[in-house]
Protein backbone atom coordinates (compact mmCIF):
# COMPACT_ATOMS: atom_id res chain seq x y z
CA UNK A 1 0.00 0.00 0.00
CA UNK A 2 1.13 3.49 0.11
CA UNK A 3 3.38 4.76 3.60
CA UNK A 4 5.82 6.51 4.14
CA UNK A 5 7.69 6.10 7.59
CA UNK A 6 10.13 7.12 9.81
CA UNK A 7 12.35 4.76 11.70
CA UNK A 8 12.71 6.90 14.90
CA UNK A 9 10.37 9.81 16.35
CA UNK A 10 13.03 11.74 18.53
CA UNK A 11 16.36 12.78 17.39
CA UNK A 12 19.02 14.60 20.07
CA UNK A 13 22.54 15.53 18.98
CA UNK A 14 24.95 17.96 20.16
CA UNK A 15 25.60 20.78 18.52
CA UNK A 16 28.09 20.56 15.79
CA UNK A 17 27.61 16.78 15.23
CA UNK A 18 25.90 15.21 12.37
CA UNK A 19 22.68 13.71 12.08
CA UNK A 20 20.99 11.62 10.34
CA UNK A 21 16.99 10.75 9.88
CA UNK A 22 15.63 7.56 8.53
CA UNK A 23 12.61 6.65 6.16
CA UNK A 24 11.05 3.89 4.61
CA UNK A 25 8.92 3.73 1.70
CA UNK A 26 6.84 0.99 0.75
CA UNK A 27 5.39 2.00 -2.96
CA UNK A 28 8.33 0.72 -5.12
CA UNK A 29 7.08 2.91 -8.10
CA UNK A 30 7.32 6.39 -6.27
CA UNK A 31 9.90 8.34 -8.45
CA UNK A 32 10.45 11.62 -6.38
CA UNK A 33 10.64 12.01 -2.73
CA UNK A 34 11.09 15.29 -0.52
CA UNK A 35 12.80 16.45 2.81
CA UNK A 36 10.68 18.92 4.55
CA UNK A 37 11.39 21.08 8.21
CA UNK A 38 8.67 21.72 10.30
CA UNK A 39 9.48 24.29 12.98
CA UNK A 40 6.79 25.11 15.57
CA UNK A 41 3.69 27.25 14.10
CA UNK A 42 5.05 26.96 10.84
CA UNK A 43 4.21 24.94 7.70
CA UNK A 44 6.44 22.50 6.16
CA UNK A 45 9.49 24.10 4.50
CA UNK A 46 11.18 22.46 1.55
CA UNK A 47 15.03 21.36 1.96
CA UNK A 48 15.89 19.04 -0.74
CA UNK A 49 14.34 16.23 -3.15
CA UNK A 50 15.76 13.25 -5.06
CA UNK A 51 14.37 11.91 -8.06
CA UNK A 52 14.80 7.83 -8.57
CA UNK A 53 17.29 8.12 -11.10
CA UNK A 54 19.38 9.23 -8.62
CA UNK A 55 20.88 7.56 -5.17
CA UNK A 56 22.68 10.66 -3.71
CA UNK A 57 22.08 14.64 -3.79
CA UNK A 58 23.56 17.32 -2.00
CA UNK A 59 22.88 20.72 -1.22
CA UNK A 60 23.65 23.25 1.45
CA UNK A 61 24.85 21.21 4.46
CA UNK A 62 22.18 18.40 3.56
CA UNK A 63 22.33 15.42 1.82
CA UNK A 64 19.83 12.69 1.13
CA UNK A 65 20.59 9.43 0.01
CA UNK A 66 18.37 6.98 -1.70
CA UNK A 67 18.70 3.28 -1.77
CA UNK A 68 15.65 1.66 -3.52
CA UNK A 69 16.57 -1.60 -3.21
CA UNK A 70 15.36 -1.30 0.00
CA UNK A 71 13.16 1.50 0.02
CA UNK A 72 14.93 3.51 1.93
CA UNK A 73 16.16 7.01 2.41
CA UNK A 74 17.86 9.59 4.68
CA UNK A 75 18.67 12.80 5.29
CA UNK A 76 22.01 14.09 6.27
CA UNK A 77 22.88 17.08 8.13
CA UNK A 78 26.39 18.51 8.78
CA UNK A 79 27.60 20.13 11.74
CA UNK A 80 24.10 20.52 13.09
CA UNK A 81 23.49 23.61 14.93
CA UNK A 82 20.48 24.92 16.87
CA UNK A 83 18.60 26.45 14.33
CA UNK A 84 18.11 23.11 12.29
CA UNK A 85 16.09 21.86 15.61
CA UNK A 86 12.45 21.43 14.40
CA UNK A 87 10.13 17.99 12.91
CA UNK A 88 11.60 16.62 9.67
CA UNK A 89 9.18 15.17 7.24
CA UNK A 90 9.98 12.62 4.40
CA UNK A 91 7.40 12.93 1.65
CA UNK A 92 6.87 10.57 -1.64
CA UNK A 93 5.52 12.84 -4.62
CA UNK A 94 2.71 10.06 -6.09
CA UNK A 95 1.63 11.70 -10.19
CA UNK A 96 -0.72 9.65 -11.51
CA UNK A 97 -0.41 9.44 -15.14
CA UNK A 98 -0.73 12.43 -17.25
CA UNK A 99 -1.79 14.43 -14.25
CA UNK A 100 -0.56 17.79 -12.69
CA UNK A 101 1.40 18.27 -9.97
CA UNK A 102 0.48 15.48 -7.94
CA UNK A 103 0.11 14.49 -3.80
CA UNK A 104 2.44 14.19 -1.10
CA UNK A 105 2.52 11.10 0.93
CA UNK A 106 4.17 12.07 4.43
CA UNK A 107 5.79 10.18 6.93
CA UNK A 108 5.11 11.27 10.65
CA UNK A 109 7.81 12.76 11.23
CA UNK A 110 11.39 12.79 13.59
CA UNK A 111 11.68 15.69 16.03
CA UNK A 112 15.20 16.85 16.26
CA UNK A 113 16.65 18.51 19.18
CA UNK A 114 19.68 20.13 18.69
CA UNK A 115 22.07 20.24 22.79
CA UNK A 116 24.29 23.31 23.08
CA UNK B 1 7.46 36.99 -3.48
CA UNK B 2 4.78 36.51 -0.75
CA UNK B 3 4.55 32.98 0.15
CA UNK B 4 1.48 31.21 0.70
CA UNK B 5 -0.84 32.40 3.45
CA UNK B 6 -3.81 31.03 5.45
CA UNK B 7 -6.47 32.39 6.76
CA UNK B 8 -7.45 32.32 9.80
CA UNK B 9 -4.53 30.54 11.80
CA UNK B 10 -6.73 29.95 14.59
CA UNK B 11 -10.34 28.64 15.43
CA UNK B 12 -11.71 27.45 17.47
CA UNK B 13 -15.73 26.19 17.35
CA UNK B 14 -17.92 23.84 18.74
CA UNK B 15 -19.31 20.80 17.24
CA UNK B 16 -21.97 21.17 14.92
CA UNK B 17 -21.06 24.83 13.71
CA UNK B 18 -19.49 25.85 10.25
CA UNK B 19 -16.09 27.15 9.49
CA UNK B 20 -14.13 28.20 6.48
CA UNK B 21 -10.88 28.45 6.00
CA UNK B 22 -9.17 30.41 3.35
CA UNK B 23 -5.61 29.54 1.64
CA UNK B 24 -3.91 32.16 -0.83
CA UNK B 25 -1.67 30.73 -2.72
CA UNK B 26 1.80 32.72 -4.52
CA UNK B 27 0.91 34.70 -7.23
CA UNK B 28 0.84 32.84 -10.39
CA UNK B 29 0.67 28.89 -9.15
CA UNK B 30 -1.86 26.78 -10.94
CA UNK B 31 -1.69 23.93 -8.29
CA UNK B 32 -3.32 24.29 -5.24
CA UNK B 33 -3.27 21.64 -2.22
CA UNK B 34 -4.84 20.90 0.82
CA UNK B 35 -3.72 18.45 3.94
CA UNK B 36 -4.44 18.40 7.19
CA UNK B 37 -2.21 17.12 10.47
CA UNK B 38 -4.50 15.55 12.94
CA UNK B 39 -2.90 14.96 16.66
CA UNK B 40 0.25 12.82 16.51
CA UNK B 41 -0.22 11.86 13.34
CA UNK B 42 1.05 12.36 9.61
CA UNK B 43 -0.26 15.09 7.14
CA UNK B 44 -2.47 13.50 5.19
CA UNK B 45 -3.49 14.77 1.68
CA UNK B 46 -7.00 16.10 1.42
CA UNK B 47 -7.17 17.38 -2.32
CA UNK B 48 -5.82 18.90 -5.34
CA UNK B 49 -6.77 21.88 -8.00
CA UNK B 50 -5.48 22.92 -10.66
CA UNK B 51 -6.91 26.31 -11.52
CA UNK B 52 -10.16 26.27 -10.51
CA UNK B 53 -11.21 22.30 -11.26
CA UNK B 54 -10.20 19.34 -8.78
CA UNK B 55 -7.81 17.31 -10.12
CA UNK B 56 -7.82 14.61 -7.19
CA UNK B 57 -10.49 14.85 -4.25
CA UNK B 58 -9.41 11.21 -3.09
CA UNK B 59 -8.24 12.64 0.50
CA UNK B 60 -11.52 14.31 1.56
CA UNK B 61 -12.88 12.82 4.22
CA UNK B 62 -16.28 13.00 4.16
CA UNK B 63 -19.37 15.46 2.53
CA UNK B 64 -18.91 17.36 5.63
CA UNK B 65 -15.99 19.08 3.81
CA UNK B 66 -16.32 21.09 0.66
CA UNK B 67 -13.48 23.42 -1.37
CA UNK B 68 -14.09 25.08 -3.71
CA UNK B 69 -11.37 27.60 -5.66
CA UNK B 70 -13.69 30.00 -7.96
CA UNK B 71 -12.10 31.48 -10.19
CA UNK B 72 -8.63 29.67 -9.50
CA UNK B 73 -7.18 32.03 -7.54
CA UNK B 74 -7.44 31.71 -4.04
CA UNK B 75 -9.49 28.61 -2.20
CA UNK B 76 -12.01 27.86 0.88
CA UNK B 77 -12.03 25.03 2.56
CA UNK B 78 -15.64 24.39 4.41
CA UNK B 79 -16.54 21.87 7.42
CA UNK B 80 -20.24 21.47 7.80
CA UNK B 81 -20.95 20.48 10.27
CA UNK B 82 -17.76 20.28 12.01
CA UNK B 83 -17.27 17.09 14.74
CA UNK B 84 -14.48 16.61 16.99
CA UNK B 85 -12.78 14.84 15.00
CA UNK B 86 -11.94 17.47 12.32
CA UNK B 87 -9.28 18.89 14.89
CA UNK B 88 -6.14 19.65 13.47
CA UNK B 89 -3.80 21.62 11.83
CA UNK B 90 -4.95 22.30 8.02
CA UNK B 91 -2.38 23.14 5.86
CA UNK B 92 -2.54 24.54 2.19
CA UNK B 93 0.69 24.42 -0.60
CA UNK B 94 0.63 25.43 -4.01
CA UNK B 95 2.91 25.01 -6.76
CA UNK B 96 3.68 26.41 -10.59
CA UNK B 97 2.00 24.58 -13.36
CA UNK B 98 4.09 22.25 -15.58
CA UNK B 99 4.19 22.08 -19.46
CA UNK B 100 4.91 18.25 -18.86
CA UNK B 101 1.91 15.93 -17.67
CA UNK B 102 3.36 14.00 -15.35
CA UNK B 103 6.26 16.15 -13.78
CA UNK B 104 6.78 17.62 -10.42
CA UNK B 105 7.62 21.05 -8.78
CA UNK B 106 8.01 21.82 -5.12
CA UNK B 107 5.17 22.39 -2.98
CA UNK B 108 5.31 25.62 -0.93
CA UNK B 109 3.46 25.36 2.14
CA UNK B 110 1.33 28.16 4.43
CA UNK B 111 1.47 28.56 7.74
CA UNK B 112 -1.66 26.49 8.48
CA UNK B 113 -4.85 26.85 10.00
CA UNK B 114 -5.33 25.01 13.90
CA UNK B 115 -8.74 24.21 14.09
CA UNK B 116 -10.00 22.94 17.23
CA UNK B 117 -13.11 21.70 17.57
CA UNK B 118 -15.23 21.01 21.18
Amino acid sequence: GESVGLHLPTLSVQEGDNSIINCAYSNSASDYFIWYKQESGKGPQFIIDIRSNMDKRQGQRVTVLLNKTVKHLSLQIAATQPGDSAVYFCAENIVPPGNQGGKLIFGQGTELSVKP
Amino acid sequence: EAGVTQFPSHSVIEKGQTVTLRCDPISGHDNLYWYRRVMGKEIKFLLHFVKESKQDESGMPNNRFLAERTGGTYSTLKVQPAELEDSGVYFCASSPYRKLAGGTDTQYFGPGTRLTVL
